[in-house]
């Protein structure tokens, strides 16, 4: 089965600073997607960025950006120029579908604090 | 463009009665899903609905249930509540059922079994 780890339950950063957040997954299949959610204190998720397992280069949004590291099975986000709105639980997401279905599975999250 | 709605907000009910949540997707999406959300853990997926059908299950017991409408709204039901029921339960929507397209998410309802 999937699994997704994200090893810092809580992070912090200074506003106008970097942070990366990290998530490594195991998996034995080769095509899937990898997501990052936003989960502000409001609740309503957000998707934040998504990387093909196929695609070598590393997906960027804006501030954004992920390294996506296949063969190590690491996916880690990084937010530059950090953001007071940039506060909340961020969660790494693997969907991948097989012949018994779709897998869907959610690491346990991040709080990340942005300090003024 | 309205997003995901979900209702309740709140629902507060007392072990061994059932709940019955509701989602509303974007209009034109034809997938639903379902995740429980538990204090201090990440999304456990429930459920997906696609075009009326269940398309996939997540390790819960049956009486985890729910079903698609015609117009593509859904409704979770928890039969026989226990208390770890008490979570936060999400309902996402994506346009179609590839395993690439991003899921909406609403703003989930909260249970709490007393």
């Amino acid at each position: 089965a999937q699994t997704v780890t994200q090893s810092q339950p809580e992070m912090s950063v200074q506003e106008a600073e970097t942070v990366t957040l990290s998530c490594t997954y195991d998996t034995s299949e080769s095509d899937y997607y990898l997501f990052w959610y936003k989960q502000p204190p409001s609740r309503q998720m957000i998707l934040v960025i998504r990387q093909e397992a196929y695609k070598q280069q590393n997906a960027t949004e804006n501030r954004f950006s992920v390294n996506f590291q296949k063969a190590a099975k690491s996916f880690s986000l990084k937010i530059s120029d950090s953001q007071l709105g940039d506060a909340a639980m961020y969660f790494c997401a693997y969907r991948s579908e097989d012949n018994y279905g779709q897998n869907f599975v959610f690491g346990p999250g991040t709080r990340l604090s942005v300090l003024p | 463009e309205a997003g995901v709605t979900q209702s309740p907000t709140h629902l507060i009910k007392t072990r061994g009665q059932q709940a019955t949540l509701r989602c509303s997707p974007i209009s034109g999406h034809t997938s639903v899903y379902w995740y429980q959300q538990a204090l201090g853990l990440g999304l456990q997926f429930l459920l997906w609905y696609d075009e009326g059908e269940e398309r996939n299950r997540g390790n819960f017991p049956p009486r985890f249930s729910g079903r698609q409408f015609p117009n593509y709204s859904s409704e979770l039901n928890v039969n026989a509540l226990e208390l770890e029921d008490s979570a936060l339960y999400l309902c996402a929507s994506s346009l179609g059922d590839r395993f690439y397209n991003e899921q909406f998410f609403g703003p989930g309802t909260r249970l709490t079994v007393l």
